[in-house]
């Protein structure tokens, strides 16, 4: 079975640009949760798709967004990026059934200048 | 969502059994509990899920007492590739894939 992989490994931006990062999930999972993690920092919730649908979002302002493609894959994308969304961001899929566990990828590392 | 209180950091020596302990006094009826590893660079990689008494793998034992305020974590005969970050996470089914991850335990395993 495929694993949950990610694109671009790494990625520098200059601020007030725009990134797209994307996702494919692993084979039958329908849901896709994306997070951000500082250096040093667990991982931070930013948002949720399941069946192509947002299912939930974090304390995160409406300048991060994404979908969910009829194949579970998923981008998010961040508009005016800012110097602190310097962060590896990981994308996790899932059953999206009851407490089934996430299957992470290795995250894409964003640097802002 | 449950919060989580867990040491910032651990030391240990090959061939040790290291236990990690979780608090979690606010945890809901219907909430799980899992144990996330974490290496440099990588994505957090699902260890253990459990919701009460003892749960087994062939990596780790999860022990959670009857008022499941709180879990540990029992990796037996550490080795130096268990270095990383372990995260405790506790999550209901309506909160899957929307985890609040805290700043994990730093395990640090020493020859």
């Amino acid at each position: 079975e495929t694993g949950v992989t990610q694109s671009p490994t790494h990625l520098i931006k200059t601020r007030g640009q725009q990134v797209t990062l994307r996702c494919s999930s692993q084979s039958g999972h329908n849901t896709v949760s994306w997070y951000q993690q500082a250096l040093g920092q667990g991982p931070q919730f930013i948002l949720q798709y399941y069946r192509e649908e947002e299912n939930g979002r974090g304390n995160f302002p409406p300048r991060f967004s994404g979908l969910q493609f009829p194949n579970y894959s998923s981008e998010l994308n961040v508009n005016a990026l800012e110097l602190d969304d310097s962060a590896l961001y990981l994308c996790a899929s899932s059953l999206g059934e009851g407490t089934s566990p996430l299957h992470f990828g290795n995250g894409t590392r964003l640097t802002v200048t | 969502l449950a919060k989580t209180t867990q040491p910032i950091s651990m030391d240990s020596y090959e061939g040790q059994e290291v236990n990690i302990t979780c608090s979690h006094n606010n945890i809901a009826t219907n909430d799980y509990i899992t144990w996330y590893q974490q290496f440099p660079s990588q994505g957090p990689r699902f260890i253990i899920q459990g919701y009460k008494t003892k749960v087994t793998n062939e990596v780790a034992s999860l022990f959670i007492p009857a008022d499941r305020k709180s879990s540990t974590l029992s990796l037996p005969r550490v080795s130096l590739s268990d270095t990383a970050v372990y995260y405790c996470l506790v999550a209901g089914s309506s909160n899957t894939g929307k985890l609040i991850f805290g700043q994990g335990t730093t395990l640090q395993v020493k020859p």
